[in-house]
């Protein structure tokens, strides 16, 4: 078991509202990306925060921000959620950028 | 660019027969590659880089820069093997993996 969890589960939205996704790393992990991974789709990379700051962002727009803690804890912040933000949301954590990236089960968002 | 393509979404063999997954990728420079698994309920996890050159589970995988290739190989297919793969790339900037959109092996009796 890799020791990385994410909550809550599943989450159902409406068109507009605003989201926060939750992520527990693995103790002494002080890397954690986040990812969207759409129905039938490969994870797509938002971002990656190191040591708290923001280390690297894919092609997502401001409404997508992030925040993570120094207790190994981080956070995914949707607002104006859309339609087409529903997927399911992985984070994964590694000591480094460098580092193997161990995955959480994820979070299903559905928005209607 | 740098992206990864996965041609076969489903790729169904019987069980002992060899298995190729196949992935080709788009990158600058020299690439770091993996392939991860997911069986069914269970999360992602890594199965194997191409830098530490290990077979795992009996698969194997070679980085053929020429074709721009790292297919995904075993020789004889068990039914556990049955899950869903994907081709990842590291982004240059060394943070980001870059995922193809997966194949589903179904190894059958």
């Amino acid at each position: 078991e890799t020791g990385v969890t994410q909550s809550p589960t599943h989450l159902i939205k409406t068109r507009g509202q605003q989201v926060t996704l939750r992520c527990s790393s693995q103790s002494g992990h002080n890397t954690v990306s986040w990812y969207q991974q759409a129905l039938g789709q490969g994870p797509q990379f938002i971002f990656q925060y190191y040591r708290e700051e923001e280390n690297g962002r894919g092609n997502f727009p401001p409404r997508f921000s992030g925040l993570q803690f120094p207790n190994y804890s981080s956070e995914l912040n949707v607002n104006a959620l859309e339609l087409d933000d529903s997927a399911l949301y992985l984070c994964a954590s590694s000591p480094t950028p460098e580092d193997e990236q161990f995955f959480g089960p994820g979070t299903r968002l559905t928005v209607l | 660019a740098q992206r990864v393509t996965q041609p076969e979404k489903l790729l169904s063999v019987f069980k002992g027969a060899p298995v190729e997954l196949k992935c080709n990728y788009s990158y600058s420079g020299s690439p770091e590659l993996f392939w991860y698994v997911q069986y069914s309920r269970q999360r992602l996890q890594l199965l194997l880089r191409h830098i530490s050159r290990e077979s795992i589970k009996g698969f194997t995988a070679d980085l053929n820069k020429g074709e721009t290739s790292f297919h995904l190989k075993k020789p004889f297919a068990q039914e556990e093997d049955s899950a869903m793969y994907y081709c990842a790339l590291r982004n240059q900037a060394g943070t980001a993996l870059i995922f193809g959109k997966g194949t589903t092996l179904s190894v059958s009796s």
